[in-house]
């Protein structure tokens, strides 16, 4: 199975301060997703990370506050904008290969002081 | 929108007893997958059900998806410490992107050895 890296593996941040997440695949992968996980909750759906244009946001989640890159096909990045202590979560890149379910990275452990 | 109940939310065992935990859609799904989530770790993929009524097993893992499409449970027989974690059902809607389901809250499991 392909091998999924992110990092950091996890940051301690200061309020107002921006943090960029990185997920490198190692093979060509069909979508790419990140995901948030809140201390002792289920998974959120951020965004679908598009190849080469503006990813897809879910309901709750813009542009401005979580901007994402995917130059190609096995990266993408994650930035968490002006970050107040309500942003300290997981935050996990997902990917999917064909018709595979979801192939979840290290995860990214913010904690936002 | 689309919602995935799960229950129960906790559950502490004594190693070698029973688990069951139980995953409701409002709506007809194409397919649910479960994950398991160690202590500390990231969301691992455990199995899909996309038929109806389909029953799958791995070891002392049995999974099932109800006739109806709407609810899916997993059944842990003889628990063992190394069973210890969360476990999330995730369900997906028909004609849905991959990737794009909706995560039920997760069932903590603890086991007494």
């Amino acid at each position: 199975s392909a091998v999924i890296s992110q990092k950091p593996s996890r940051d301690i941040c200061q309020r107002g301060t921006s943090l960029t997440i990185q997920c490198q695949v190692d093979s060509q992968v069909t979508m790419m997703f990140w995901y948030r996980q809140q201390p002792g909750q289920s998974l959120t759906l951020i965004a679908t990370a598009n190849q080469g244009s503006e990813a897809t946001y879910e309901s709750g989640f813009v542009i401005d506050k979580f901007p994402i890159s995917r130059p190609n096909l096995t990266f993408s990045t994650l930035t968490v904008s002006n970050m107040s202590p309500e942003d300290s979560s997981i935050y996990l890149c997902s990917v999917v290969f064909g018709n595979s379910p979801l192939h979840f990275g290290n995860g990214t452990r913010l904690t936002v002081t | 929108g689309q919602q995935v109940m799960q229950i129960p939310q906790y559950q502490h065992v004594q190693e070698g007893e029973d688990f069951t935990t139980y995953c409701n859609s409002s709506t007809t799904l194409s397919n649910i997958q479960w994950y398991k989530q160690r202590p500390g770790g990231h969301p691992v993929f455990l199995i899909q059900l996309v038929k109806s009524g389909e029953v799958k097993k791995q070891k002392r893992l049995t999974f099932q998806f109800g006739e109806a499409k709407k609810n899916s449970s997993l059944h842990i027989t003889a628990t063992q410490t190394t069973d210890v974690g969360t476990y999330f059902c995730a369900g997906m809607l028909p004609r849905a992107n991959a990737g794009k389901s909706t995560f039920g809250d997760g069932t903590t499991l603890t086991v007494k050895p």
